[in-house]
């Protein structure tokens, strides 16, 4: 059971406009959430993150938008550029002391130049 | 520089054998983590600590086996009982482990079977 979804495992965009990327999630429980960066054959890099008492995060060019009553979140990336070439994966995680992240398969960006 | 070191970056097994990863780790983090990427997957947690000398079972913790017998280090046996041991290998570290912590992650260790 995939509780962490990102559904579009591609996204191409022009450089210079906008990326969206979308993650969905089916537990409920989850009340933070973050976004890794992944390169080839390196680890993922910590972007940026969201707790459930908001629904929007900025940093730089990053923003992520939380709606809970939708299960959903999404990465806006402005303006998209080619070093943003990557794989980014979405991440919930509930708060406590037992808690873990899980992760989504990812999904593949290409910025054309 | 603080950060995450996992050695070696490649490593190759012959069936039936044992193999050891390396993560250390000098961010004086408490909690580590382990996890195996396939392609075209999510992260999926094998094992983690919170604490020296314990550890947790994460979701796939069949045929792994790990230990925690210093802050800074978590190294990851790959058992002859892994049947599927061909992965990219992630370890990573926690200020603590909770759920508003985000992890720092090595840049892996790439696992083939020959």
């Amino acid at each position: 059971d995939q509780q962490v979804k990102q559904n579009s495992p591609s996204l191409s965009v022009q450089e210079g406009r906008i990326s969206i990327l979308n993650c969905d999630y089916t537990n409920s429980m989850f009340d933070y959430f973050l976004w890794y960066k992944k390169y080839p054959a390196e680890g993922p890099t910590f972007l940026i993150s969201i707790s459930s008492i908001k629904d929007k995060n900025e940093d730089g060019r990053f923003t992520v938008f939380l709606n809970k009553s939708a299960k959903h979140l999404s990465l806006h990336i402005v303006p998209s550029q080619p070093g943003d070439s990557a794989v980014y994966f979405c991440a919930a995680s509930e708060s406590g002391a037992n808690s873990k992240l899980t992760f989504g398969k990812g999904i593949t960006l290409s910025v054309r130049p | 520089d603080g950060g995450i070191t996992q050695s070696p970056k490649y490593l190759f097994r012959k069936e039936g054998q044992n193999v050891t990863l390396s993560c250390e780790q000098n961010l004086n983090h408490d909690a580590m983590y382990w996890y195996r990427q396939d392609p075209g997957q999510g992260l999926r947690l094998i094992y983690y600590s919170q604490i020296v000398n314990d550890f947790q079972k994460g979701d796939i913790a069949e045929g792994y086996s790990v230990s925690r017998e210093k802050k800074e280090s978590f190294p990851l046996t790959v058992t002859s009982a892994q049947k599927n041991p061909t992965a990219f290998y992630l370890c990573a570290s926690s200020v603590r482990k909770l759920g508003n912590q985000p992890q720092h992650f090595g840049d892996g260790t790439r696992l083939s079977i020959l």
